[in-house]
């Protein structure tokens, strides 16, 4: 159990374009996701915390207009990346936050790797 | 161990020896610790949790070990197998907010 996905797995785009990430708890229900961003041989940075019908929290330093967050039910989150840069391209990880399972961990998605052009 | 720049530090082993990984955390109101896994290319995989009222916890193969005196945690890998190669990260939670990441130890384990 505790399974969460994201699509894509990777995604290749020219600078100036927008790209959406989706990250899904597919066996639990999760009213909050967090959305990471990793850069090579670092740790996980957090960009935002993501409530289901609310309002995502950003962390200091994470743009709210360039990084959307849409939260729309309690297993899907999307991030959508908006008129990305080179500098944007990074390893973009998700987690979930399982209600009802008696823990209080977040397991992680795979990752989507973005190469901005 | 707590990485500096770009580069992490690095834990080299052989297969079949204890390996033991080592935290340093920053926050003496973190109540619950965890350590996941991360291979290359892929999300952290959850390993061991530990809460603050506990100072041992076994798991398979895994065992990882609280002293809040001195804000450390340890995770400790027995008979360790090439397939534990992978930057394992420890990460602290304060009340069921955000975890808060270490900055990640590679184990390199040697056939």
């Amino acid at each position: 159990g505790a399974v969460v996905s994201q699509h894509p797995s990777w995604v290749i785009c020219k600078s100036g374009t927008s790209v959406k990430i989706e990250c899904r708890s597919l066996d639990f229900q999760a009213t909050t996701m967090f959305w990471y961003r990793q850069f090579p041989k670092q740790s996980l940075m957090l960009m935002a915390t993501s409530n289901e019908g609310s309002k995502a929290t950003y962390e200091q330093g994470v743009e709210k207009d360039k990084f959307l967050i849409n939260h729309a039910s309690l297993t899907l989150s999307t991030l959508t990346v908006t008129s990305a840069h080179p500098e944007d391209s990074s390893f973009y990880i998700c987690s979930a936050r399982a209600l009802d399972l008696g823990r209080e961990t977040q397991y992680f998605g795979p990752g989507t790797r973005l190469l901005v052009l | 161990g707590e990485s500096v720049g770009l580069h992490l530090p690095t834990l080299s082993v052989q297969e079949g020896d204890n390996s033991i990984i080592n935290c340093a955390y920053s926050n003496s109101a973190s109540d619950y610790f965890i350590w996941y896994k991360q291979e290359s290319g892929k999300g952290p995989q959850f390993i061991i949790d530990i809460r603050s009222n506990m100072d041992k916890r076994q798991g398979q193969r895994v065992t990882v070990l609280l002293n809040k005196t001195v804000k450390h945690l340890s995770l400790q890998i027995a008979a360790t197998q090439p397939g534990d190669s992978a930057v394992y990260f420890c990460a602290e939670n304060i009340d069921r907010s955000t975890l808060t990441f270490g900055k990640g130890t590679m184990l390199l384990v040697s056939p």
